[in-house]
């Protein structure tokens, strides 16, 4: 069990370029959820997959943010076209069974200049 | 729609003493869980304790234990023993466990600071 890991730790950007981040979820785990956390909140939902379906998209994964799980297995987060508000820590985690708790990876810290 | 709130936005606790972090939650679902996570500065979350709706024991996960009164609607944190490792940001979060299954909902967490 080497954990969920996340690539990159850190990302800067200037505004209006693409990001894209990555998400490893632990290798039998078949939940994966992205999550957005700003500083001083607690994390909030941005969407979920059940192997490579997405079967839930939170109303703050706006047209500029694509998610994708091809195989199954690990994830990308991407965000076109950044804004100073997309400044933020992106959370992956993942789970093995519905209502499981959920292992969360140390996040990609988004800054956006 | 699920709602948590977390008054606390700061403790400071002396070290080797116990500690209660607040906890209320609003839901119209009859099944759902609660949990507790603790977030480090090297951001994290990690999982320290779950409690189910229809559990009839509090639930206790070594030092830590969770004070559920259901009809309060409050599932309270209790940290005994505070060591200076505890000292972190700490969420708490539910789940509907048959209806919106697939996330948790976070409270705005209590930054713990345990002094020596």
């Amino acid at each position: 069990d080497t954990g969920v890991s996340q690539d990159p730790r850190h990302k800067i950007t200037k505004r209006g370029q693409n990001v894209t981040f990555r998400c490893d979820p632990i290798s039998e785990h078949n939940r994966l959820y992205w999550y957005r956390q700003t500083l001083g909140q607690g994390p909030e939902f941005l969407t979920y997959f059940q192997n490579e379906a997405q079967l839930e998209k939170s109303r703050l994964l706006s047209d500029r943010f694509s998610a994708e799980r091809p195989k199954g297995s690990f994830s990308t987060l991407e965000i076109q076209r950044t804004e100073q508000g997309d400044s933020a820590m992106y959370l992956c985690a993942s789970s093995l069974r519905r209502g499981e708790k959920l292992f969360f990876g140390s996040g990609t810290q988004l800054s956006v200049l | 729609a699920q709602k948590i709130t977390q008054t606390q936005p700061g403790m400071f606790v002396q070290e080797k003493e116990a500690v209660t972090l607040d906890c209320t939650y609003d839901t119209s679902d009859q099944s759902y869980g609660l949990f507790w996570y603790k977030q480090p500065s090297s951001g994290e979350m990690i999982f320290l304790i779950y409690q189910g709706s229809y559990d009839e024991q509090n639930a206790t996960e070594g030092r830590y234990s969770l004070n559920f009164q259901k009809a309060r609607k409050s599932a309270n944190l209790v940290i005994s023993a505070s060591q200076l490792g505890d000292s972190a940001m700490y969420f708490c979060a539910m789940r509907g466990i048959i209806q919106g299954a697939q996330k948790l909902v976070f409270g705005q967490g209590t930054r713990l600071t345990i002094n020596p």
